[in-house]
């Protein structure tokens, strides 16, 4: 079983749909982030949990919803996206916001239309 | 503000050969990491330098950061096929009270070895 395990692993959604994305960690972790990955731009860090509280929105659109509602669940609730929010979204765990490795799901793959 | 700055971005290398991925960044850190991903895969942990002056190597892989200079280089000796694959570097925040763990990352340097 892998350390953190995201789902779907695709998906594909109309501007007007809601959907949600769900990565749950098996390593112990009290720290939970989701990061964006675009094609040619760097990974952006979008949001950090520690302890099930919030700790860093880094500025993301409130289309983008977090949920955290243990250290081993994090999801990431869409609606009304716009097509330039069709990325890669990549969920990680650390033992604590302050630890620092980050081990990462595979990411899902979002298309919106 | 902390940014990153890996070059290159795309590395075509033969095989048997060396060379060296360069990562800068802009503001003090106490951390920095290695990271590798395979195209649709997830990002897997490579290193993590703590200290002026650390060196880690693991197979054809060394990796070294200098903290004065805030340089980290990822050194590739003899590569072959298998390490194909984005490599990134990743620098740690630091905010007050001490380090924390949100990353920035570079741009990634994509590394293709031919035979």
């Amino acid at each position: 079983e892998t350390g953190v395990t995201q789902t779907p692993r695709h998906l594909v959604m109309g501007m007007t749909n809601k959907k949600s994305l769900k990565c749950e960690q098996h390593l112990g972790h009290n720290a939970m982030y989701w990061y964006k990955q675009s094609a040619k731009k760097p990974l952006e860090l979008m949001f950090v949990y520690n302890f099930k509280e919030q700790t860093e929105n880094n500025s993301v659109p409130s289309r983008f919803s977090p949920e955290c509602p243990n250290s081993s669940h994090l999801f990431l609730h869409l609606h009304t996206l716009q097509p330039e929010d069709s990325a890669l979204y990549l969920c990680a765990s650390s033992r604590t916001s302050n630890t620092g490795e980050l081990f990462f799901g595979e990411g899902s793959r979002l298309t919106v239309l | 503000e902390l940014k990153v700055e890996q070059n290159p971005l795309f590395l075509s290398m033969q095989e048997g050969k060396n060379y060296t991925i360069y990562c800068n960044y802009s503001t003090t850190s106490d951390r920095l990491y290695w990271y590798r991903q395979d195209p649709g895969k997830s990002l897997e942990s490579l290193f993590v330098l703590l200290s002026n002056g650390a060196v880690k190597q693991e197979g054809r892989l060394m990796a070294s950061l200098d903290t004065k200079a805030r340089l980290s280089t990822l050194h590739i000796t003899a590569a072959v096929h298998d390490l194909s694959a984005t490599y990134f570097c990743a620098v740690a925040k630091v905010g007050d009270g001490g380090s924390q763990g949100n990353l920035i990352f570079g741009k990634g340097t994509k590394l293709s070895v031919k035979p």
